[in-house]
């Protein structure tokens, strides 16, 4: 089955070591994004690319970095993760030109933990 | 920035109940809702996309209507089972075009046996 999956499910991290959460697709889909979701909030978008075109958005801390190599991955860098970083990472994707009513495609996400 | 409330924040009934619970939004420059739930463990998943008022859509024991003009949509599930136990997010374009939603912070919904 075409899919998003995330790698690790789990990962835990000391204060200020960097660590980088994966992301890959076997949709095509051309569109990938990166949310962050703390404990009973709402998934909170960081940033998305349209093919190899990043997009940031404009409250996202430069402690978060993205690359996207090819279409299938997608690569969320922490440079240096603090408490506050502590969150579950979801990656999802969407094809382009379906605008507003785009369904987007999401993995099981990423769950970080800062000690 | 747009304020997307959902409400109630968490919810638990009786396997065989009715529940409804709500997503409220701007009514003004309003594109399209987005319904996704997400097991725990498990990724989300669409559940309905709405565009016009008056919008009823249906899957199985769930449905959605959508009220642009006041600002809300409601998601009702018939005779929960435990399998519906999920957290319900909405989610709202900011603009016709963009590719960007942004989230409530869902209903957790919890159905006991």
């Amino acid at each position: 089955d075409a899919m998003v999956i995330q790698n690790p499910r789990y990962q835990v991290t000391q204060f200020g070591k960097p660590v980088t959460l994966s992301c890959s697709q076997t949709l095509n889909h051309n569109v990938m994004y990166w949310y962050q979701q703390k404990s009973s909030q709402a998934p909170k978008l960081l940033f998305h690319y349209y093919d190899k075109d990043f997009n940031n958005e404009a409250d996202t801390p430069d402690n978060f970095q993205s690359r996207r190599p090819n279409t299938s991955f997608c690569f969320l860098d922490i440079r240096s993760p603090g408490l506050g970083d502590a969150a579950m990472y979801l990656c999802a994707t969407s094809t382009p030109g379906t605008g507003a009513v785009g369904e987007q495609f999401f993995g099981p996400g990423t769950r970080l933990t800062v000690l | 920035i747009l304020n997307v409330e959902q409400s109630p924040q968490s919810l638990h009934v009786q396997e065989g109940d009715s529940t409804n619970f709500t997503c409220s939004f701007p009514s003004s420059n309003f594109y399209a809702l987005h319904w996704y739930r997400w097991e725990t463990a498990k990724s989300p998943e669409a559940l309905f996309v709405m565009t016009l008022n008056g919008d009823e859509k249906k899957k199985g024991r769930i449905s959605a209507t959508l009220n642009t003009k006041e600002g809300y949509s409601y998601l009702y599930i018939k005779g929960s089972q435990p399998e519906d136990s999920a957290t319900y997010l909405c989610a709202l374009p900011l603009s016709g075009s963009a590719r960007q939603l942004t989230f409530g912070s869902g209903t957790q919904l919890t159905v006991l046996p």
